[in-house]
């Protein structure tokens, strides 16, 4: 079935360090690729998407390369910050009739940055 | 323009009784779906509705029941609670033929049972 494997957490970065959190995923047909944030108390919000292999979403510093061959969709940025400490989720979804618009979610990443 | 709103924000019932959550749907958007969300853990898809008809289902029990109302708007009803029914019930709307592009989620309502 479809699902997502993501790294598990916690990460605990300082201010201005690299970050990496990796998501694989198996999936029945081509799936549309996610990367959901969810601040302390909140509901969900869409950080990046990617829906063909090889497109590479991107948003406030944070990008993920669709990887058809390696099945991967990690997520990255180069320099965080304080406020990027939040819980990451990576998702898909398949365009088939029986599962239009399901969303299938990771465990999530608990990611601190310290300053 | 308000994004998707949910009430109430916080909820606690008991074993046993029934609890119902409510949803609006973002301005423009006419389809809504319904996730679960433990401690700890990513949603879990409960179901989606469209045309106010439950159009599919995830891997839940009947006790799962929902509703849309004709302005798009939804409910979710919760019977003979469990323990294992606390956790955080998000909603998320899409403008029909987009629901595989973007979802929009609302800030949840959190259950305990006690």
């Amino acid at each position: 079935g479809d699902s997502v494997t993501q790294m598990e957490g916690p990460v605990t970065l300082s201010e201005e360090a690299f970050l990496t959190i990796n998501c694989t995923y198996t999936a029945t047909g081509y799936p549309s690729l996610f990367w959901y944030v969810q601040y302390p108390g909140e509901g969900l919000q869409l950080l990046l998407k990617a829906t063909k292999a090889d497109d590479k979403g991107s948003n406030k510093g944070f990008e993920a390369t669709y990887r058809k061959e390696t099945t991967s969709f990690h997520l990255e940025k180069g320099s965080v910050q304080v406020s990027d400490s939040a819980v990451y989720f990576c998702a898909l979804s398949v365009n088939r009739g029986s599962t239009l618009g399901r969303l299938y979610f990771g465990r999530g990443t608990q990611l601190t940055v310290w300053p | 323009d308000a994004g998707v709103t949910q009430s109430p924000t916080h909820l606690i019932k008991t074993r046993g009784q029934q609890v119902t959550l409510r949803c609006s749907p973002k301005s423009g958007h006419d389809t809504v779906s319904w996730y679960q969300q433990a401690l700890g853990q990513g949603p879990q898809f409960i179901f989606q509705y469209y045309e106010e008809e439950e159009r599919q289902r995830g891997n839940f029990p009947d006790r799962f029941s929902g509703h849309q109302f004709p302005n798009y708007s939804s409910e979710l009803n919760v019977n003979a609670l469990l323990l294992g029914d606390s956790a955080l019930y998000l909603c998320a709307s899409s403008p029909e033929g987009k629901a595989t592009d973007t979802q929009y989620f609302g800030p949840g309502t959190r259950l305990t049972v006690l």
